[in-house]
């Protein structure tokens, strides 16, 4: 049973596009998290979200949106598409303050 | 402003061989840290952590060391085998707070 999973693994699109990444964990956790992961190899939060609150939003353009529907789930959005969004994004969950699971990641392509 | 750095991004060691892996911190609030390893083409998994309240923590072949006057811990892996071949990512938390600091990664091989 995987537990945390993220769809799809790669993702190829145009600049300009709209597209989501789903995200969701089986572990029970209350705590969800959004990370970039860009060229430079640096692992940056983007999101996290505690009991359907989002409670870090870490300066990142409002083209993108995480959406959780309940608490095994938190989806990313994206909108308008820019080159400079080509990066892997991981999703990740745990329990508030503790160590987190982490998804296989999504490669994200903007052509 | 990164504020959790490994200024390896690469190690090779003999198999057996000690591994040790280095990160330094600039926040003095951080109280919680971590250790993750990551194959390519999967997420980061889980390794070790300590609190601030130790300055070693052990588990089997991984032992991590945390010198909070010189904002420093490392990773030391005993005897390293051919498997642990990964990059190590270094982690970070504030004692307020959800958020995790990452460092950039040490890729780390480990030579037959």
């Amino acid at each position: 049973d995987t537990a945390v999973s993220q769809t799809p693994k790669y993702l190829v699109t145009q600049m300009g596009n709209d597209k989501s990444i789903k995200c969701e964990q089986n572990l029970g956790h209350d705590t969800m998290y959004w990370y970039k992961q860009d060229s430079k190899k640096f692992l940056k939060i983007m999101f996290s979200y505690n009991n359907k609150e989002l409670i870090i939003n870490e300066t990142v353009p409002n083209r993108f949106s995480p959406k959780s529907p309940d608490k095994a789930h938190l989806n990313l959005h994206i909108n308008s598409l820019e080159l400079g969004d080509s990066a892997v994004y991981f999703c990740a969950s745990s329990q508030v303050g503790q160590k987190q699971y982490f998804g296989p990641g999504t490669r994200l392509t903007v052509t | 402003d990164q504020q959790v750095k490994q200024n390896s991004p690469s190690l090779s060691v003999q198999e057996g061989r000690i591994s040790i892996l280095n990160c330094d911190y600039t926040n003095s609030m951080f109280d919680y840290f971590l250790w993750y390893k990551k194959y390519p083409a999967e997420g980061p998994t889980f390794l070790i952590s300590i609190s601030s309240i130790k300055d070693k923590n052990e588990d089997g072949r991984f032992t991590v060391f945390l010198n909070k006057s010189a904002k420093h811990l490392s990773l030391h892996i005993v005897p390293s085998q051919p498997g642990d071949s990964a990059v190590y990512f270094c982690a970070a938390k504030p004692q307020t707070g959800n958020q995790f600091y990452f460092g950039t990664g040490t890729s780390l091989t480990v030579i037959p």
